[in-house]
């Protein structure tokens, strides 16, 4: 199966601002996907990431507030924009062929101040 | 975001024993795959089923796919301290436009040695 790497592995950040994620996946694959994971929650699906087009947001999702880009078939990148403490969350990066589990990377922890 | 009812919420069982876990959901899935999560890290793919009525084992673990394509059952057998984790089942339609899973709640398990 594929190895997603994510950068950074955690950060801590000022309210206000905003910090994109990195999802690199070692070999090209079909379909990108990143989830929330709030304190002790389980997993929910912000978007996949559509390589040359526009993410495909879920409800409760916005462009605005969670920019995605897939410019290729390895790589996509999340961004949290004017984070306030509510975002403080696991983001986690997903990678699967059509119709194939979709294997994660270890998440971005995200606290916001 | 939609979920799958996972019980029980939570286990602690001794060393040696055997551990079992269901998933429920009100849809119909036509895939439905089990996932760990340890602490600090993303979830692992444990077992996926494809078919209604379907019984896959990956070593000690057993996982059935039900037959109403409603449920799905986990179960360990003879449990180690190494299966301390999060199991989180995650159903999808394959075959569609769309690769989603939904999550479930999780199962939080706890071995004692």
């Amino acid at each position: 199966s594929a190895v997603i790497s994510q950068k950074p592995s955690r950060d801590i950040c000022q309210r206000g601002t905003s910090l994109t994620i990195q999802c690199q996946v070692d070999s090209q694959v079909t379909m990108m996907f990143w989830y929330r994971q709030q304190p002790g929650q389980s997993l929910t699906l912000i978007a996949t990431a559509n390589q040359g087009s526009e993410a495909t947001y879920e409800s409760g999702f916005v462009i605005d507030k969670f920019p995605i880009s897939r410019p290729n078939l390895t790589f996509s990148t999340l961004t949290v924009s004017n984070m306030s403490p509510e975002d403080s969350s696991i983001y986690l990066c997903s990678a699967s062929e059509r119709n194939q589990p979709q294997h994660f990377g270890d998440g971005t922890r995200l606290s916001i101040l | 975001g939609q979920q799958l009812n996972q019980s029980p919420q939570s286990m602690f069982i001794q060393e040696g024993e055997d551990v079992s876990m269901n998933c429920t959901s009100s849809s119909i899935f036509n895939t439905w795959l089990w996932y760990k999560q340890d602490p600090g890290e993303g979830p692992v793919l444990l077992i996926a089923l494809y078919k209604a009525g379907e019984l896959t084992s990956n070593g000690r673990l057993t996982a059935q796919f039900g037959i109403t394509r409603k449920d799905s059952f986990l179960n360990i057998s003879a449990s180690i301290p190494s299966d301390v984790g999060i199991y989180f089942c995650a159903g999808s339609l394959y075959g569609g436009a769309t690769n989603k899973l939904i999550f479930g709640t999780g199962t939080l398990l706890a071995v004692q040695p």
